[in-house]
This record gives C-alpha cells, structure tokens and sequence, in this order.
C-alpha cells in the first residue's frame, strides 16, 4: 500500500521569502508523485509532477520540486512566494504514470503573510 | 489543456432527499473518472471508480448504495447521494483520466450541505 505523509499542516511565511512544504511517501514498488494547489473552493490543479528522469522537476507558478528516492521525499519549494500564493498543497502519490487514482497526503495550509 | 466541470458547484438539500452531482469532460473522452470527497481540513479520499460502461469501483468503508455513481456516457459520470443526512455535508471533487497520457485532470469541487 501506498501512503503520503506532510509533515506541516500549516506554514506561514512573509511575502518574497523562500519556502518548502515537506512530503515523504512511503511504497513498495516505483512511484510517481504528484504536487497539487488547492484555492478556496476549487478542484485541485497541478503543479509539477514527477515520472522519471531528472529528479529536480519544475513546475507552474515558480515551484519546483525534487525527487529524493533514498529519503523517499518530494519536498515543494518556491525561492520567492507572493500573497497569491496562499493555498493548500498536497502532495500525491500513484503506482502509474496515469488512469489510476492518486493517494493524497493531508494537506499543506501555505499562508504568505505581507 | 483538459477540462473537467463538474455541477453544482454548491448545493443545499433538505435531509432525507437526493442530490445528483454530474461530472463531465468537456474536450475529451474519459473512460475513468474518479469520485473524492474532502472533509474540513482533512485530505482527499476516493470513494469510487468510475467507469462508462460497468459498474462503479467502491473504495472500503464506501456505501455503494448511498453514494450511486453513474458512468453512461465517454464525458460524464455522476454522483448521487442518496436519502442524504448532516454527516455528508462534503466537498465533492471529480477527475477524469485523459485517454491520451492517463493525466487526471480534476474538476472545480461540488460543495453539498445537508441542512
């Protein structure tokens, strides 16, 4: 079985600082994860995913991610967040490169503070 | 890039009557659709599979008959809930596979409130 763990269920942080949100997943076969933002009352849209390849991947918005196989991580990070950037992140997990559904982690309230 | 839309996006029933939340992919064909539903600060959890054709997927601990899922057609899959009650008061979201890649692709969210 598949899990997905945020170590932070909420970050504060000023405007134009650096953040990561933490994810550690844990799996007994090859992964593929998945960062999501959520805004208030809206469906999830992606922000990166990780398949294969190089283990540092980009995303929209300015975020990148990097895929960690010894540490079993795939910490987000942004080197300058803006107010706009106030959501929940999740981090997700799934066996296939795609039509098999996502295993979530909890949740990551990122709040940019002016 | 894919849309998915799902309708309502908020509704509010009475308890003891149904509710039916419709799923659709507008600019592609989805045999896999995939049912969430999210508490208060909590994450999200599947509740079904859904797949045009055949019968839902449930996940465990997911009453099947409560929560009626209908795949009839390529772009649309839907959600009832049924003799609905306070405690499913939820956020509904819906994804769908694009055939192509296998990328979800999810919709806005329907918020139920069961008064």
């Amino acid at each position: 079985a598949q899990s997905v763990t945020q170590l932070d269920s909420q970050v504060p942080v000023f405007e134009e600082a650096p953040v990561e949100l933490r994810c550690n997943y844990s799996s007994s076969v090859s992964v593929y994860l998945f960062w999501y933002v959520q805004y208030p009352n809206q469906g999830l849209q992606l922000l990166l995913k990780y398949l294969s390849g190089s283990t540092l991947v980009k995303g929209i918005n300015g975020f990148e991610a990097e895929f960690n196989k010894s540490q079993t991580s795939f910490h987000l990070r942004k080197p300058s967040v803006h107010i706009s950037d106030t959501a929940e992140y999740f981090c997700a997990v799934s066996q296939n490169s795609g039509n098999t559904p996502l295993v979530f982690g909890k949740g990551t309230r990122l709040s940019v503070i002016a | 890039g894919a849309v998915v839309s799902q309708h309502p996006s908020r509704v509010i029933c009475k308890s003891g009557t149904s509710v039916k939340i419709e799923c659709r992919s507008l600019d592609f064909q989805a045999t896999t659709m995939f049912w969430y539903r999210q508490f208060p600060k909590k994450s999200l959890m599947l509740m079904a599979t859904s797949n045009e054709g055949s019968k839902a997927t449930y996940e465990q601990g997911v009453e099947k008959d409560k929560f009626l899922i209908n795949h009839a057609s390529l772009t649309l899959s839907t959600l009832t809930v049924t003799s609905a009650h306070p405690e499913d008061s939820s956020f509904y979201i819906c994804s769908a596979s694009l055939p192509s890649t296998g990328e979800l692709f999810f919709g806005e969210g329907s918020r139920l409130t069961v008064l």
